[in-house]
């Protein structure tokens, strides 16, 4: 299985501020077939589902902020905020859909400092 | 509009079978572009995906080792849903159930672009 570990679990930064957030693949999620990365970032706020910010690693799902992006350097992601707001206070999981089982990070709580 | 709309009990004896529908607008279960999945979350396990089903030619089904000797997922194409059972469940079970669809492109890999609102579920006497 390929398994994804994220840091830090918790995270309390100010209003303005940029927050990151890391995520790590135990294998490639690299397809040499589509040249992609097959590397989900979700936000998820209380009593609601995840909901899908960026796919294939860094593109921005439709409606999602500009202040959300993604990136990475071989197995490791990362989920930036460039500018923190109030609404953003969540808890973030990245996701590996490159095979099954489809593996969650254990989740980031993003918490205003 | 595209949705999902769960059903299902929300406390399940031990032992027993662990039933939920998700019922899909805007988007077929037939469709050859896409996957509807199951996923659950408990603070124990953190999100799990449990498995999918999926149309390209014939139906097709993908479960997690961990549930698979437990796990049936099935498409109704009459009501244009598809369902959940997991059997034997134990207190292990508990927790909320996700229904989600996967586009399916060139690969069967997808992310989860579309997701129910969830069920809490609870294994208990």
């Amino acid at each position: 299985d390929i398994v994804t570990t994220q840091s830090p679990d918790s995270l309390a930064a100010s209003l303005g501020e940029r927050a990151t957030i890391n995520c790590k693949s135990s294998q490639s999620v690299f397809s040499t077939t589509t040249n992609k990365n097959y590397l989900a970032w979700y936000q998820q706020k209380p009593g609601h589902p995840p909901k899908l910010l960026i796919y294939w690693a860094s593109t921005r799902e439709s409606g999602v902020p500009d202040r959300f992006s993604g990136s990475w350097s071989g197995t490791d992601f990362t989920l930036t905020i460039s500018s923190l707001q109030a609404e953003d206070v969540a808890v973030y999981y990245c996701q590996q859909y490159y095979r099954t089982p489809y593996n969650f990070g254990q989740g980031t709580k993003l918490e205003i400092k | 509009q595209e949705q999902l709309q769960q059903s299902g009990p929300g406390l399940v004896n031990p032992s027993q079978t662990l039933s939920l529908t998700c019922a899909i607008s805007g988007d077929s279960v037939s469709s050859s572009s896409a996957a509807w999945n199951w996923i659950r979350q408990s603070p124990s396990r953190g999100l799990e995906w449990l498995g999918r089903t999926y149309y390209r030619s014939k139906w097709n089904n993908d479960y997690a080792v961990s549930v698979k000797s437990r796990i049936t997922i099935s498409p109704d194409t009459s009501k244009n849903q598809f369902s959940l059972q997991l059997d034997s469940v134990t207190p292990e079970d508990t927790g909320v159930y996700f229904c989600a669809r996967s586009k399916l492109g060139i690969t069967v890999n997808w992310y989860f672009d579309l997701w129910g609102r969830g069920t809490l579920v609870s294994v208990s006497s």
